[in-house]
């Protein structure tokens, strides 16, 4: 059974371009969740969806900042017109929704030169 | 809202134990959990504690106290590859939002 598994590992995009992070769930699962870290702190909520529905976007910024889960296919962390405080790595996580365990994909590291 | 502190950093020696705290202040407390994560890695499930009390899990311990609004995590026996970052988190229940706490760095020294 496959992990949690995002794509692409290391994304390098210049300021004013748009940024696509792609997130698989585990097998089974509905429910995905995207955190934000910066180096050494912690990991900062975003969005928390299942399929077709965003549940609770209140980490999301207003601005610039969306995401989806449509019924087939990855979630998808959307970024556009870049910044570089946007440079961060991003995590995905899934879960089933019926336990408080989380199931962390290996992130994304985002670069805006 | 939801805050959980822990210190910053913690340093023990190969072989001793550890304890890393967690206080947290929570509106609608759903348990305590524990990840680990290895530098730039993806965090790792490690413990939770929906009740009152200590949970065992091999060399992790996870232990909760609801009235105090306090919780740790003991690791014990302690080897050169448990440094890394610690973080606590709360939420998640039903398919809520976790949210982390501002997590503790442990360096295992020999």
């Amino acid at each position: 059974n496959a992990g949690v598994m995002q794509n692409p590992r290391h994304l390098v995009r210049r300021r004013g371009q748009e940024a696509r992070l792609r997130c698989s769930p585990m097998k089974g699962h509905s429910h995905v969740y995207w955190y934000r870290q910066l180096p050494e702190e912690g990991l900062k909520f975003m969005v928390y969806l299942q399929k077709e529905n965003i549940i609770d976007e209140s980490g999301m910024p207003k601005e610039r900042f969306s995401a989806e889960f449509p019924k087939e296919g990855p979630s998808i962390l959307r970024i556009q017109q870049v910044v570089r405080g946007d440079s961060a790595a991003y995590f995905c996580a899934s879960s089933p929704g019926t336990e408080e365990k989380l199931f962390f994909g290996s992130g994304t590291q985002l670069s805006v030169l | 809202g939801q805050s959980l502190e822990q210190p910053s950093e913690v340093t023990a020696v190969e072989g001793a134990i550890v304890q890393i705290n967690c206080t947290y202040q929570t509106s609608g407390f759903y348990g305590l959990s524990w990840y680990q994560q290895h530098d730039g890695g993806a965090p790792t499930f490690l413990s939770y504690n929906a009740l009152d009390g200590l949970e065992e899990t091999g060399r992790f311990s996870s232990f909760l106290s609801r009235s105090d609004s306090y919780g740790y995590l003991l690791l014990q026996e302690l080897q050169m590859k448990d440094s890394a970052s610690y973080f606590c988190a709360s939420g998640g229940g039903g398919g809520n939002k976790l949210t982390f706490g501002t997590g503790t760095q442990l360096k295992v020294e020999l």
